[in-house]
């Protein structure tokens, strides 16, 4: 069964750092572009990252552009979220997605896992 | 970035009927539109890609048409469990964006 568990978030204080983590498993993580999307308390959903298979390209949002580092292990098949100098609109469920088609940037995205929420106060 | 504006905000619909949603982005996105569906507490599950394909186990009452700015969400003979959020979305350029969300309650 193709899966994704997120992992790491928690209450943490504005301007602190968290690392969110994604074990894949089901699939063949390497060859598979991942992204984090967020969905606040009662809203929508905004993208925030993606990243290649071999986690060499990533892309931002730019609302964390320059705040939040995206990368992965792929002889450990996990994504990790590195999200540094937090505020409070970054409180949210973050959820670790896989796009339909391997080696595909342009693609929707397949399969989600449950998410992992993030609680940004002091 | 390319806005992506869904209407209706909410839609009002009786079991059996139909349902049609609609999707506008703020500039060409080709076919690379796609729908999901996210029920309270769950995660959002990919019902439609590439504007018209439906996804692995999507029943043959969701269907998905359009090109280029417009785009439109059709669920024929609504059931209960289609009572959801839906979500249009654009994977043709960075960053990816999403609509607002249409709220289909039955």
């Amino acid at each position: 069964e193709v899966q994704l568990v997120e992992s790491g978030g928690g209450l943490i204080q504005p301007g602190k750092s968290l690392r969110l983590s994604c074990a894949a498993s089901g699939f063949t993580f390497s060859s598979y572009v991942l992204s984090w999307v967020r969905q606040a308390p009662g809203k929508g959903l905004e993208w925030v990252s993606a990243i290649d298979g071999g986690g060499i390209s990533a892309y931002y949002a730019d609302s964390v552009r320059g705040r939040f580092t995206l990368s992965r292990d792929n002889s450990k098949d996990t994504l990790y979220l590195q999200m540094n100098s937090l505020r409070a609109d970054d409180a949210a469920i973050y959820y670790c997605a896989k796009v339909r088609t391997g080696g595909n940037w342009y693609d929707a995205f397949d399969i989600w896992g449950r998410g992992t929420m993030v609680t940004v106060s002091s | 970035e390319i806005v992506m504006t869904q209407s209706p905000a909410t839609l009002s619909v009786s079991p059996g009927e139909r349902a049609t949603l609609s999707c506008r982005a703020s500039q060409s996105v080709n076919t690379n539109l796609a729908w999901y569906q996210q029920k309270p507490g769950q995660a959002p599950r990919l019902v439609i890609y590439g504007a018209s394909t439906r996804a692995t186990g999507i029943p043959a009452r969701f269907s998905g048409s359009g090109s280029g700015t417009e785009f439109t969400l059709t669920i024929s003979s609504l059931q209960s469990e289609d009572s959801a959020v839906y979500y249009c979305q654009q994977y043709n350029t960075w960053p990816r964006t999403f609509g607002q969300g249409t709220n289909v309650e039955i």
